[in-house]
């Protein structure tokens, strides 16, 4: 299947620095690219949807200018934790979107493993 | 946004017939019913997918009831590396799963 990369597996940092989470799709382009974060023993909850070419879509709840999301090419998505604080760990997870034939079955979802962040 | 009811947990023993079902009464027309496994530490992994009757796959088979309102995921013979959480999701093909939301999924646990 296909192969979504994210890294790095695992970050620990001080508070108040900002933290870069990559997320590549190794072989296929994703014009789409979504972000979740996962408290644990809970659910997945999605954070925002990137879009290659133009800004990421925020779900509500979430500040745009903390979590800032780039998404400048095909198969990388990237989502910078600005001035991390305590709160902010929590398990990271990217997924990208297969197109292969719009409005199919073959249309499908691929996640990245996972980043835990750890903010001291 | 279609939402999903599933079993907070499961037990099982290695070697059974696993089923899982997933309520989504509010289906709608264009979505398409997709189950994940997720572990500890790792990202959700595809495990099927499906739109009406059954799919079947290598891992595992999707039964999907006429009205659509329920969907359950079989996994024949389970063993101990099938625990994990099962997640049940319901999207729209149309939107490229702009709205793919994640309900509290099936913490599975398999025993020797």
């Amino acid at each position: 299947g296909a192969v979504v990369s994210q890294h790095p597996s695992w970050v620990i940092c001080k508070s108040g620095t900002s933290v870069k989470i990559e997320c590549r799709s190794l072989d296929f382009q994703a014009t789409t690219m979504f972000w979740y974060r996962q408290f644990p023993k809970q659910s997945l909850m999605l954070m925002a949807t990137s879009n290659e070419g133009s800004k990421a879509t925020y779900e509500q709840g979430v500040e745009k200018d903390k979590f800032l999301i780039n998404h400048a090419s095909l198969t990388l998505s990237t989502l910078t934790v600005t001035s991390a604080h305590p709160e902010d760990s929590s398990f990271y997870i990217c997924s990208a979107r297969l197109l292969v034939a719009v409005g199919t079955e073959d249309e499908k979802l691929f996640f990245g493993s996972g980043t835990q962040l750890s903010v001291l | 946004l279609a939402k999903t009811t599933q079993p907070i947990s499961m037990d099982s023993y290695e070697g059974q017939e696993v089923n899982i079902t997933c309520s989504h009464n509010n289906i709608a027309t264009n979505d398409y019913i997709t189950w994940y496994q997720q572990f500890p530490s790792q990202g959700p992994r595809f495990i099927i997918q499906g739109y009406k009757t059954k799919v079947t796959n290598e891992v595992a088979s999707l039964f999907i009831p006429a009205d659509r309102k329920s969907s359950t995921l079989s996994l024949p013979r389970v063993s101990l590396s099938d625990t994990a959480v099962y997640y049940c999701l319901v999207g729209d093909m149309n939107t490229g799963f702009q709205k793919l939301v994640f309900g509290t999924g099936t913490r599975l646990l398999v025993s020797p």
